[in-house]
């Protein structure tokens, strides 16, 4: 069965750059489309954008073009970058995959991780 | 973006009782475009329905859905101890998909 895990450091210094990666296991990343969602504390869920099976990418406005997600098929694994993260971007970071043929409703999730903006 | 209203906050019920969930919607999409999750302490949203009445693979039939429009309805017929948790809707028919603040159902 396919499963996601996420990675990558649990804290991370305001203005710096946040880099997450989801290792996908049990399926290949060149099918599906592959999302980032995020969870600020006690809040609701946030998508942030997503990694066709192609390459393509498409974002959440909101966050101002500060996200890039990029994969490497070789790992199976697609990444997250958020630039000049303040304390507003602390939250618990998932992976998930879509239904099918970009009908972005998140089938699977990684366990997600915690991702804390402090100096 | 569109912003669903998930009400009420939280939804006191005891174990074989029937939960209604509501969310709302600030603008019409294809009822083709909501789902529900649900989600426990500690855990990751669970994918529960699609297409605002479809049941995802697994997910047992005391759990369904229904509405269109603007207003879409969650239904728990009989709550069993494992149901006991947080409810998210989500629309994915018009970008970007957005999610509603949540139904915390809590053992009453």
């Amino acid at each position: 069965q396919v499963q996601l895990q996420e990675s990558g450091p649990g804290l991370v210094k305001p203005s710096e750059t946040l880099s997450l990666t989801c290792t996908v296991s049990g399926g290949s990343i060149s099918t599906y489309y592959w999302n980032w969602i995020r969870q600020a504390p006690g809040q609701g869920l946030e998508w942030i954008g997503y990694i066709s099976y192609s390459g393509s990418t498409k974002f959440n406005p909101s966050l101002k073009s500060r996200a890039t997600i990029f994969r490497d098929t070789s790992k199976n694994q697609f990444s997250l970058n958020l630039k000049s993260v303040t304390a507003a971007d602390t939250a618990l970071y998932y992976c998930a995959r879509e239904r099918g043929e970009g009908d972005l409703a998140f089938v699977l999730w990684g366990q997600g991780t915690l991702v804390t903006v402090s100096s | 973006d569109i912003v669903l209203t998930q009400s009420p906050g939280t939804l006191s019920l005891s174990p074989g009782e029937r939960a209604t969930l509501s969310c709302r919607a600030s603008q019409s999409f294809s009822s083709s475009y909501l789902a529900w999750y649900q989600q426990k302490p500690g855990q990751a949203p669970r994918f529960l329905i699609y297409g605002a009445s479809s049941r995802a693979t697994g997910i047992p039939d005391r759990f369904s859905g229904s509405g269109s429009g603007t207003d879409f309805t969650l239904t728990i017929s009989r709550l069993e101890a494992e149901d006991f948790a947080v409810y998210y809707c989500q629309q994915y028919g018009i970008f970007p998909p957005t999610f509603g603040g949540g139904t915390k159902v809590e053992i009453k």
